[in-house]
């Protein structure tokens, strides 16, 4: 497994402002991805990051919104932009890790955002 | 596209009783599938997986098995205890498609002493 760390842990936000999310992890990690749990929700994927090169974006998520960085293979960071009260949500990092048999995603602690 | 479904909840038990939680999905190819669980307050973490069909994963007295047949991977304990108390996901892995994880919708486990 790997330890994941994200910062803020959370947020209170003012509509219209910006917040960008830090993802940490103890081991270099080729692919990191970042989720969003919407307040009683299961988790939708945002964008899938790797090192060196532009992050793909899911459908319903655009770059100008979610913009990303991948500047090495332990730390990612998202930033929500331009936010509206329907951003507010947990945030969570993933990274994916070799297992016993096959590949396996470990979770960050996630980052709980309020927008007002 | 793939798509996992899970059973509504929240599902209310009583300590020492079974648990399963319904889990079906919808993939091509041959995905992986995955059990997390939710803590209150915490992150999710990794309960358990199967890679193949006919697999079994297990950990803390849970277990699911990959049933191609069925297209499910249903979780089941058979004595929940209230520290079992959380949101179980399910989620499955196209190995197709970057490995991103499709997650179904969380079932809540309520458990009472």
């Amino acid at each position: 497994s790997a330890v994941i760390s994200q910062k803020p842990s959370r947020d209170i936000c003012q509509r219209g402002t910006s917040l960008t999310i830090q993802c940490q992890v103890d081991s270099q990690v080729t692919m990191m991805f970042w989720y969003r749990q919407q307040p009683g929700q299961s988790l939708t994927l945002i964008a899938t990051a790797n090192q060196g090169s532009e992050a793909t974006y899911e459908s319903g998520f655009v770059i100008d919104k979610f913009p990303i960085s991948r500047p090495n293979l332990t730390f990612s960071t998202l930033t929500v932009s331009n936010m509206s009260p329907e951003d507010s949500s947990i945030y969570l990092c993933s990274v994916e890790l070799p297992g016993t048999s096959g590949y396996e995603q470990y979770f960050g602690p996630g980052t709980r955002l309020t927008v007002t | 596209g793939n798509s996992v479904t899970q059973m509504e909840g929240p599902v209310t038990l009583s300590e020492e009783a079974f648990l399963t939680i319904n889990c079906t999905y919808t993939a091509t190819g041959y995905p992986s599938l995955f059990w997390y669980v939710q803590y209150p307050g915490e992150g999710l973490q990794l309960l358990l997986k199967a890679t193949k069909a006919d697999d079994k994963g297990s950990n803390k007295g849970f277990e699911a098995t990959y049933r191609k047949e069925t297209t499910s991977f249903h979780l089941e304990k058979g004595s929940v205890q209230v520290s079992d108390s959380a949101v179980y996901f399910c989620a499955l892995s196209d190995n197709n498609a970057g490995n991103m994880l499709t997650f179904g919708g969380g079932t809540r486990l309520m458990v009472k002493p």
